[in-house]
């Protein structure tokens, strides 16, 4: 069965420094793009960053670049979110998706999300 | 950067309706478009990719269409379990962008 795990979530003041972590299984994880969506609370879908199956290319949505690196292990499966200079419009549930393989598909493979409040 | 603009932003239908939901980019696409559902508290679920291919285990009531700038999704027959929001996503391009979504309610 193909699973994401999403964790790392919770609540950090505005400035402060948070890691979200995904753990994968079921798939080969080293053939796939990887992405990280966002959801604020009550509000529609952002695409926040993606990393090449072998980490060599990263791409961010405008509003988190230089604040937020995106970092995957295929050794471990793992993919990694590191979030700095938090912003309280930065509240919201994270989302891993396995993202494109070649096959014309993009995000096909959802987490359950995280949680993240930015508030003082 | 490409702006995704679906329409309506939101709709109301009854069981058995047939509903349309349309989504504008600013540019051409090349057919890199794709079309998620999502439930409350949920994550998205993929339905369409490439315009118009259906993903495996989506039931045939859901089409896609377009080309260009501007494509469709088509829900030839309302049911219950579709009440839900729709994003249609654009990837022709490294980066993703989505539209600002649609949100199917019960009439």
């Amino acid at each position: 069965e193909v699973r994401l795990m999403e964790s790392g979530g919770g609540l950090v003041q505005p400035g402060g420094s948070l890691r979200l972590s995904c753990e994968v299984s079921g798939f080969t994880f080293s053939s796939y793009w990887m992405s990280w969506v966002r959801q604020a609370p009550g509000k529609g879908l952002e695409w926040v960053a993606n990393i090449k199956v072998d980490g060599s290319e990263k791409y961010y949505v405008d509003s988190v670049k230089g604040r937020f690196t995106i970092s995957r292990d295929n050794a471990k499966n793992s993919l990694d979110l590191q979030m700095n200079s938090l912003r309280v419009e930065d509240t919201a549930v994270y989302y891993c998706a396995r993202d494109w393989n070649g096959s014309g598909h993009p995000m096909d493979v959802w987490g359950q999300g995280t949680t993240v409040t930015v508030s003082s | 950067d490409i702006q995704m603009t679906q329409s309506p932003s939101t709709l109301s239908a009854s069981v058995g309706d047939r509903v349309t939901i349309t989504c504008r980019a600013s540019q051409t696409l090349n057919s890199w478009l794709a079309w998620y559902q999502q439930r409350p508290g949920k994550a998205p679920k993929l339905l369409i990719y490439k315009t118009s291919s259906l993903q495996s285990g989506v039931p045939s009531r859901f089409s896609g269409s377009g080309s260009g700038t501007e494509f469709t999704l088509t829900i030839s027959s309302l049911q219950p379990d579709d009440f839900a929001t729709y994003y249609c996503l654009d990837y022709h391009s490294y980066s993703r962008t989505f539209g600002q979504g649609t949100k199917v309610e019960i009439k």
